[in-house]
Formats: structure tokens, C-alpha cells, sequence
């Protein structure tokens, strides 16, 4: 099946710090979508990119779709300590397009230290 | 309004009883899913409903497992004679509906933590 790649798995980073976080693909995605999960709660969605090249702002975050369609990375400028969660990559499978049958990747672990 | 709930939150069973898990999507939502998340792991897609029907069960894991979804709202994952290897969280998913040009948002339910000892 569809396997997503992200890097790195987990990160420890000082309060006011922009972090870095990326998602790959072996295959095409048309669609990249990044969610992160609190403790305990379902993922939320951040951003959604659907356009290769596109760069998308969502307050302090920011995403890019790559040119390939096969990378996609997210930033978070001047990290605070809510940022703490699970960030994860998602796509529908090439085959399906506009479909919503998700393919998500392992997850990066963020941990602020104050 | 209220969002996607899950019931129950945690269920402790044990090997080789069945369970059933419940998904109250957003009102109005045509589309629901399911989803598996092991420990420390990502989302594992499972079946997808749009209204009652579903058109992709290939993330079901085995014959063991199975989902209905009733009137277009409510969903029903049933998981018969568990396993240890079944002990996950287990994540629903409603959104609006399928659109042809945009991925619709899915907004996720709490989860049930599933343990089967």
C-alpha cells in the first residue's frame, strides 16, 4: 500500500524556536493534508495543500506542497508550549484522487521545553 | 455544534469476546470513517461510509471486523472474537460531503481505547 514518510519522529525544541517537520512519498499525492493530535483527542486538520508548489500560512504555521507531489513540509515559527502533539502528513492514494480513503503517515512527536 | 462523539471512551474486554464501538458523526454529514491508531503509531484507514453504503472496506484487517451504518447518521464498528493485536485506539471521522474538487475536511471524534487482555 501508500506509505508516507516523516521526519523526524520526534523532536525536543526550546519555547520561541521554529521548528521544521517534512512528509515524503514514494508515490504522487494530489492532495496533502497535515493534522495534529493533542493527548487523548482526535487529530485536527492544520492545513490542507492542494496544488503542487503551493505555500500555505495558517497563523504561526506554514506548509508547502513540493513540486515533485511527493513531499510536503510544515513549519511553526516561534514554537510555544501548546504546540506540543502529534503532527501528521495525510493524502488520499493517487487512485483516488478526490477520495477520502486517507493515507497518513507515522507521526512527528513535538515536546516544547519551556 | 457538537462534534464527532465516540462511545464508549474505553473498553477493557477480553480475548475472544465481541465488541462494539459507536460513532455519532456532526449532524448533517454525509461521509464517515473509520480508523485504527496502534500505540505510537499513525492512522490506519478501515471503511469509509457515504450515507449508508460503504465503497471501500479494504482497510477492514480481517472477516472478524465489520461496520454498518444506519439512516445515514450513526455507525456501529463491531469486532467479533478480539484479539490482543486488536487493542488500539479506534478513531471516527465525519465530513460534509464528497466534493469533485476538494478533499473534504474530516473532523475526527475523540477515539475508544480499545484493550483486550
Amino acid at each position: 500500500g501508500q506509505q508516507l514518510n516523516q521526519s523526524p519522529q520526534s523532536m525536543f525544541i526550546q519555547e520561541g524556536e521554529d521548528v521544521s517537520m517534512n512528509c515524503t512519498s514514494s508515490s504522487i499525492f494530489n492532495t496533502w493534508l497535515w493534522y495534529k493530535q493533542d493527548p487523548g483527542e482526535g487529530p485536527v486538520l492544520l492545513i490542507a495543500l492542494y496544488k503542487a508548489g503551493e505555500l500555505t500560512s495558517n497563523g504561526r504555521l506554514t506548509a508547502q506542497f513540493g513540486i515533485t507531489r511527493k513531499d510536503s513540509f510544515l513549519n511553526i515559527s516561534a514554537s510555544i508550549p501548546s504546540d506540543v502533539g502529534i503532527y501528521f502528513c495525510a493524502g488520499p492514494p493517487p487512485r483516488d484522487n478526490y477520495g477520502q480513503n486517507f493515507v497518513f503517515g507515522p507521526g512527528t512527536r513535538l515536546s516544547v521545553l519551556p | 455544534g457538537a462534534g464527532v462523539s465516540q462511545s464508549p471512551s474505553n473498553k477493557v474486554t477480553e480475548k475472544g469476546k465481541d465488541v462494539e464501538l459507536r460513532c455519532d458523526p456532526i449532524s448533517g454529514h454525509t461521509a464517515l470513517y473509520w480508523y485504527r491508531q496502534s500505540l505510537g503509531q499513525g492512522l490506519e484507514f478501515l471503511i469509509y461510509f457515504q450515507g449508508n453504503s460503504a465503497p471501500d472496506k479494504s482497510g477492514l484487517p480481517s472477516d472478524r471486523f465489520s461496520a454498518e451504518r444506519t439512516g445515514g447518521s450513526v455507525s456501529t464498528l463491531t469486532i467479533q472474537r478480539t484479539q490482543q493485536e486488536d487493542s488500539a485506539v479506534y478513531l471516527c471521522a465525519s465530513s460534509l460531503r464528497r466534493t469533485s474538487t476538494h478533499t473534504d475536511t474530516q473532523y475526527f471524534g475523540p477515539g475508544t481505547r480499545l484493550t483486550v487482555l
